[in-house]
């Protein structure tokens, strides 16, 4: 069974501080992995995907992932933290059956 | 293209009425997904259709929840006989294929009074 976990219910950063968001994955098949973005009251928008290419993953709004078989990590980062990147984001790990199983979520809190 | 549609946006039902969630799926997508969220709980998998049948419902409480998808129309997520704890907001999500992006709606927030 796959599973993802998310370290950190909340972070906090300082506006234009590094983003680093956790995302550890469990799948007994290759994965294909995604990190999402929820603001308030919205639904769910993609913000990158793994899908066996490149190990570097580049998304929208600067935001980039590294996928780490050896530490079966996918963690999020963004180089500068911007008020507007104040939102809930969570991973996601799918297999070949096609279910997409989601992590808790984090949300990130962007101090002036 | 439109987006995925979720209908309404906000439901309120008293308890042991009955809840209908609708979701139209992007054009063209044919794999709808619906999932619970309640705060501080993430995205919980209720439901994982294709057009007419059931892939994989393992999220699904067994009683008085039901979702289908039928050959025309939107998919439908019903709840019956409504309790407080079924308040949450339930989201859809589509896809065109395997592994692509799924694609979500705004979601429908279910209030029992």
């Amino acid at each position: 069974a796959q599973s993802v976990t998310q370290l950190g219910s909340h972070v906090s950063v300082s506006e234009g501080a590094l983003v680093l968001l956790r995302c550890n994955y469990s799948s007994s098949v290759p994965p294909y992995l995604f990190w999402y973005v929820q603001y308030p009251n919205q639904g769910l928008q993609l913000l990158l995907k793994y899908t066996s290419a490149a190990t570097l993953v580049k998304g929208i709004n600067g935001f980039e992932a590294e996928f780490k078989k050896s530490e079966t990590s996918f963690h999020l980062t963004k180089p500068s933290a911007h008020m507007s990147d104040a939102a809930e984001y969570f991973c996601a790990v799918s297999d070949r059956n096609q279910k997409v199983t989601f992590g808790t979520g984090t949300k990130l809190q962007v101090i002036p | 293209n439109a987006g995925v549609m979720q209908n309404p946006r906000h439901l309120v039902r008293r308890r042991g009425q009955e809840a209908r969630l609708r979701c139209s799926p992007m054009k063209g997508h044919s794999h709808v997904y619906w999932y619970r969220q309640l705060p501080e709980e993430g995205l919980k998998f209720m439901v994982y259709l294709q057009k007419e049948n059931i892939i994989d419902e393992s999220g699904m409480p067994k009683e008085r929840f039901s979702a289908e998808f039928p050959k025309e129309g939107p998919s439908i997520l019903r709840i019956q006989q409504v309790v407080r704890g079924d308040s949450a907001a339930y989201f859809c999500a589509s896809r065109s294929g395997p592994n692509t992006e799924a694609f979500f709606g705004q979601g429908t927030r279910l209030t029992v009074v």
